[in-house]
């Protein structure tokens, strides 16, 4: 599995965009990248997952360069209830251990 | 459809117990997959099962832990005789019919809190 690297911790402000970008340079072909989010004292939940160019839910937008080494993570004007740690994984299928690293906590204040 | 479900929500136990936490999969979900979460630590893998088969249990330490996923029934991580280090959360994720599946999503319950003392 592609090792990840991502910030370890960010701050922002209610009503910002936060971009949170993560490196994967060993990305294999077959490899999608996901988010996820983990409050604290709950498990984590999938935010989104892309294999090129843009993917947007209702939660966030992932952005995908050509190369594929790095992805970034858009959470358009947070709110104080986006504070959590945001997982940043590479993968190429299902019924395969997710190997999480330490994440990104993200901290919004008012 | 109701989430993964875990039980019990906090357990604690005296050193040298025995521990048994459950976990019910999302309804037409067959994988399960066990992770531990030490305090300020990131989640890590533990060990993934389909019904009645062990298919990784690379992440288990190789003594005192087990777990089952019987054909009925939920899953089951055992861990004899507990020790202060085994004090973690403990997630359990599930996901459909894999692994042909091209999606790398894994739904999650709320964990098991336990405390050894």
């Amino acid at each position: 599995l592609a090792k990840t690297t991502q910030p370890i911790s960010m701050d922002s402000y209610e009503g910002q965009e936060v971009n949170i970008t993560c490196s994967h340079n060993n990305i294999a072909t077959n490899d999608y990248i996901t988010w996820y989010q983990q409050f604290p004292s709950q498990g984590p939940r999938f935010i989104i997952q892309g294999y090129k160019t843009k993917v947007t839910n209702e939660v966030a937008s992932l952005f995908i360069p050509a190369d594929r080494k790095s992805s970034t993570l858009s959470l358009p004007r947070v709110s104080l209830s986006d504070t959590a740690v945001y997982y940043c994984l590479v993968g190429d299928q299902a019924g395969t251990a997710l190997i999480f690293g330490k994440g990104t906590t993200l901290s919004v204040s008012s | 459809n109701a989430g993964v479900m875990q039980n019990p929500r906090h357990l604690v136990r005296r050193r040298g117990q025995e521990a048994r936490l459950r976990c019910s999969p999302m309804k037409g979900h067959s994988h399960v997959y066990w992770y531990r979460q030490l305090p300020e630590e990131g989640l890590k893998f533990m060990v993934y099962l389909q019904k009645e088969n062990i298919i990784d249990e690379s992440g288990m330490p190789k003594e005192r832990f087990s777990a089952e996923f019987p054909k009925e029934g939920p899953s089951i991580l055992r861990i004899q005789q507990v020790v202060r280090g085994d004090s973690a959360a403990y997630f359990c994720a599930s996901s459909p019919v894999g692994p042909d599946r091209p999606r790398y999503e894994q739904y999650f319950g709320p964990g098991t809190r336990l405390t050894v003392t």
